[in-house]
């Protein structure tokens, strides 16, 4: 198993500043994803980020919004940018072993809230 | 695309009974898996039980189990003997079976009462 760190795990911003979410995993992986999770709501996939390529954004999410950095195989940050009250969220790391790993941990999310 | 469907937002519980929550999705693939996880109030999701598609038989875990119907596109998680611990939000998840895109798709999620 991963054992997976997320810095921080709660902040509160201001409306139109940007926040850098840390990831860290103990182990090295090749998918890393995030996820955002809405209060009361299910996930959602924001982006995948490989080592040493771009990060794939999925539909509804820009890098210009949410860049992401994964400059190694166990760090990876997500910048939410211009935040507004809409962005208020948890937002999760997960990470995947192998190409074939069925598994997928999670890190214990960072909690953000914009006012 | 997938989809993953949950009808049951709210479900309870008395301690020690058995309940089942209830998961469908769609797909257009043979091959693929299926997890229940549970995020109780710390965030954390935490990985329930997992099944392979090509298996027929069911999954278990302890006091988890699942209900794979494969045809139907139905996957429902039963908890035996159901503990104050259990008390959480589940959530069905699908994974698709290549190598990439390992991303999960999540349903809209249960929140699972248990009474003491």
């Amino acid at each position: 198993s991963a054992v997976i760190s997320q810095k921080p795990s709660r902040d509160i911003c201001q409306r139109g500043t940007s926040l850098t979410i840390q990831c860290q995993v103990d182990s090295q992986v090749t998918m890393m994803f995030w996820y955002r999770q809405q209060p009361g709501q299910s996930l959602t996939l924001i982006a995948t980020a490989n080592q040493g390529s771009e990060a794939t954004y999925e539909s509804g999410f820009v890098i210009d919004k949410f860049p992401i950095s994964r400059p190694n195989l166990t760090f990876s940050t997500l910048t939410v940018s211009n935040m507004s009250p809409e962005d208020s969220s948890i937002y999760l790391c997960s990470v995947a072993g192998t190409e074939m790993s069925y598994e997928q941990y999670f890190g214990p999310g960072t909690r953000l809230t914009v006012t | 695309a997938q989809t993953v469907t949950q009808s049951q937002p709210e479900m309870s519980v008395q301690e020690a009974e058995t309940v089942t929550l209830s998961c469908t999705y769609d797909t257009s693939e043979s091959d693929y898996y299926l997890f229940w996880y549970k995020q109780p109030p710390s965030r954390q999701m935490i990985l329930v039980i997992r099944q392979e598609a090509y298996k027929q038989q069911n999954a278990t875990e302890n006091r988890f189990s699942v209900n794979f119907q494969k045809a139907a596109k139905s996957f429902s998680l039963k908890i035996s003997d159901s503990q104050l611990g259990d008390a959480a939000m589940y959530f069905c998840a699908y994974r698709r079976w290549a190598t990439s895109g390992s991303r999960l798709t999540f349903g809209e999620g249960t929140q699972l009462t248990v009474n003491p």
